[in-house]
């Protein structure tokens, strides 16, 4: 059974950083990118960020809104994947969550709540 | 980046035929894939795969759901909704990067 579980949300000041973690199972982790969609309160759903295989050398792509300030980056020996979110900003509240994209996103974690405010 | 256009709301009756549209400002498909996916989506919940790849019913979803189209127009279609089925809808396209997906469509009780 496929499991992904994201930790690391929180509550944080504007100008401030977060790392977000997602312990992946159930499934061939290094064969698979990984990607990171987040859904503000209300909102549609966004994607973040995401990871390469090692096949495709850890390529990343990285949304316009958090380009230079959000690093994604895989640990394949644990199964993890991570997203460091530097120079936060109050747009950047959300529901982070973790997923394997195969074209179409078939699992998904219970996301890990990022609160960005002074 | 591929913009996908839906609906914001629908109403509907239980037991009637529920049509939730998603138009791409582009084709999505390539030969006879059509690439144009859809989720479920409850409050407090993550999403949940529907349909993958226009038509194609994912693993234990139940067989009221159902998805068609190509090229720009697709459908996701609930016939008979049930009580169950009230959530959001969001559309997906993996036909170009980055993936985009829709604004979603919450379906409602008439």
């Amino acid at each position: 059974e496929v499991q992904l579980v994201e930790s690391g949300g929180g509550l944080v000041q504007p100008k401030g950083s977060l790392k977000l973690s997602c312990a992946a199972s159930g499934f061939d982790f290094n064969s698979y990118g990984m990607s990171w969609v987040r859904q503000a309160p209300g909102k549609g759903l966004d994607l973040v960020a995401d990871i390469s295989s090692k096949s495709y050398n850890y390529a990343t792509y990285y949304a316009d809104s958090v380009k230079d300030r959000f690093t994604i980056s895989r640990d394949d020996s644990q199964s993890m994947v991570y997203l460091q979110m530097d120079n936060l900003k109050t747009e950047d509240t959300a529901l982070y969550y973790c997923t394997v994209p195969w074209g179409w996103f078939a699992y998904w974690g219970q996301g890990t709540l990022v609160t960005v405010s002074s | 980046d591929i913009v996908l256009t839906q609906s914001p709301a629908l109403a509907v009756s239980l037991g009637q035929r529920a049509t939730i549209s998603c138009r791409a400002s582009q084709s999505v498909s390539i030969s006879r894939y059509n690439l144009m996916h859809w989720y479920q989506q409850k409050p407090g919940q993550q999403p949940k795969l529907l349909i993958y790849r226009a038509s194609n019913l994912a693993s234990g979803i139940p067989a009221r759901f159902s998805g068609s189209g190509s090229g720009t127009d697709f459908t996701l279609t609930i016939n008979p909704v049930q009580a169950d089925d009230i959530a959001t809808y969001y559309c997906q396209q993996s036909r170009e990067s980055p993936p985009t997906f829709g604004g979603g469509t919450k379906l409602e009780l008439k």
